[in-house]
């Protein structure tokens, strides 16, 4: 079963402006974190936010968590069409070990 | 370190059919994990492993099997291929059951037509 769900399924927007993305899961977590895949392509790691933090910085990235609304925003400023991807947040919450995935939002970057 | 390595990039299989999927990992992971991804529905856990010799069922078990002989290798293998396997699939390790960084292979996109 799905924990995240990404808000909006699909985002346009143009070279130079920001894009958020939010992510909500369902049970209690320890961390939870953001991925980025390029069409065709694996995942890659963008960033991690403990259960404690409330928000941090990488790059051009900002995400910021609320654990009292079971929510997380990925804010991406300033982009570029190279952020043209889909970007996913996954959870800790597995039993099995796993990371559970959200369905993911689509990103287009126009130049 | 090659990281996470998966075999073949892309595949297309024929209803009944079976095949083996490859991934391996060089980084002396113990735990080990397949998920598939399709369309709209995020990726999903198949099968998992905590080390050498030891596998469990994830969220979408049916249809596949895995072993777990080398703390290497984790194949995973479609005994008789369906339409409904088409997806795309994600090996992933971490250092043990537990670890808050997985890392992903490059996918195997397969079609089972």
């Amino acid at each position: 079963s799905q924990q995240g769900e990404e808000d909006p399924q699909a985002l346009s927007i143009q070279e130079g402006e920001n894009a958020t993305m939010n992510c909500s899961y369902k049970t209690s977590i320890n961390n939870l974190q953001w991925y980025r895949q390029n069409s065709g392509r694996g995942l890659v790691h963008l960033i991690l936010i403990r259960s404690n933090e409330r928000e941090k910085h990488s790059g051009r990235l900002r995400v910021t968590l609320d654990t009292s609304k079971k929510s997380s925003s990925l804010l991406i400023t300033a982009s570029r069409a190279a952020d043209t991807a889909s970007y996913f947040c996954a959870t800790d919450g597995g039993s099995q070990g796993n990371l559970i995935f959200g369905k993911g939002t689509k990103l287009s970057v126009k130049p | 370190n090659a990281g996470v390595t998966q075999t073949p990039k892309f595949q297309v299989l024929k209803t009944g059919q079976s095949m083996t999927l490859q991934c391996a990992q060089d980084m002396n992971h113990e735990y080990m994990s397949w998920y598939r991804q399709d369309p709209g529905m995020g990726l999903r856990l198949i099968h998992y492993s905590v080390g050498a010799g030891i596998t469990d069922q994830g969220e979408v078990p049916n249809g596949y099997n895995v072993s777990r002989s080398t703390t290497e290798d984790f194949p995973l293998r479609l005994l008789s291929a369906a339409p409904s396997q088409t997806s795309v699939y994600f090996c992933a390790s971490s250092y043990s059951l537990g670890s808050v960084e997985q890392y992903f292979g490059p996918g195997t996109r397969l079609t089972v037509t």
